[in-house]
């Protein structure tokens, strides 16, 4: 298995452009997760999906930030407009939710940089 | 709600010494326990878990041990090896309730030769 696969790696844009970062889960997994990581914050749980529904969405920063699944193999986390304070690298991870486990694997990221 | 914390942002061994990075959790329903690697320029990768109806679990070269009593929890890393050079991250969990994990701010192991 090629594990999650993020894309772009590297992100640079200026304030004010739409940025749309990518996932794509391991498959058969049916939970996927979008973390945030700063030096200031570390990793923060943006939000996560259960077969493709968003379930808990409460670690979103602000309206400006989206994401969305349409299907189990591919998500989207977008940022319109997006700001300087949005740097960080934006982590996409996944993993098959049977009772109790709550391994998730992560992808390689992707480095944002808003100027 | 859950906050985790590392006791040292950064610890320095030698190589072959043994390491012991700490963390400590703060929500007594907290069930659930798991370390991460990160590597530079990579993501976190698994090591090991626990559940809280044990206090130790051993892997290969790392133990976890869980002291629910004082909501600490430690990796210990047997024989420490230049490969094991990364940022390490606890994380917690409340398995009845959401799936969230609440992860620290990270340790940051260098191993020197």
């Amino acid at each position: 298995d090629a594990g999650v696969i993020q894309s772009p790696r590297h992100e640079v844009t200026e304030m004010g452009q739409e940025v749309t970062l990518r996932c794509k889960p391991i498959s058969g997994h049916n939970s996927l997760f979008w973390y945030r990581q700063t030096m200031m914050r570390g990793l923060e749980l943006l939000i996560y999906f259960n077969n493709n529904v968003p379930i808990d969405d409460s670690g979103m920063p602000e309206d400006r930030f989206s994401a969305k699944m349409p299907n189990a193999s591919f998500s989207t986390l977008k940022i319109q407009p997006s700001e300087p304070r949005d740097s960080a690298v934006y982590f996409c991870a996944s993993n098959n939710r049977v009772s109790g486990a709550n391994v998730l694997t992560f992808g390689a990221g992707s480095r944002l940089t808003v100027l | 709600g859950e906050s985790v914390g590392l006791h040292l942002p950064t610890l320095s061994v030698q190589e072959g010494d043994n390491s012991i990075i700490n963390c400590a959790y703060s929500n007594s329903a907290s069930d659930y326990f798991i370390w991460y690697k990160q590597e530079s320029g990579k993501g976190p990768q698994f090591i090991i878990d626990i559940r809280s109806n044990m206090d130790k679990r051993q892997g290969q070269r790392v133990t976890v041990l869980l002291n629910k009593t004082v909501k600490h929890l430690s990796l210990q890393i047997a024989a420490t090896q230049p490969g094991d050079s990364a940022v390490y991250f606890c994380a917690a969990a409340t398995q009845g309730g959401s799936e969230k994990l609440v992860f620290g701010k990270g340790t940051k192991l260098t191993v020197n030769p």
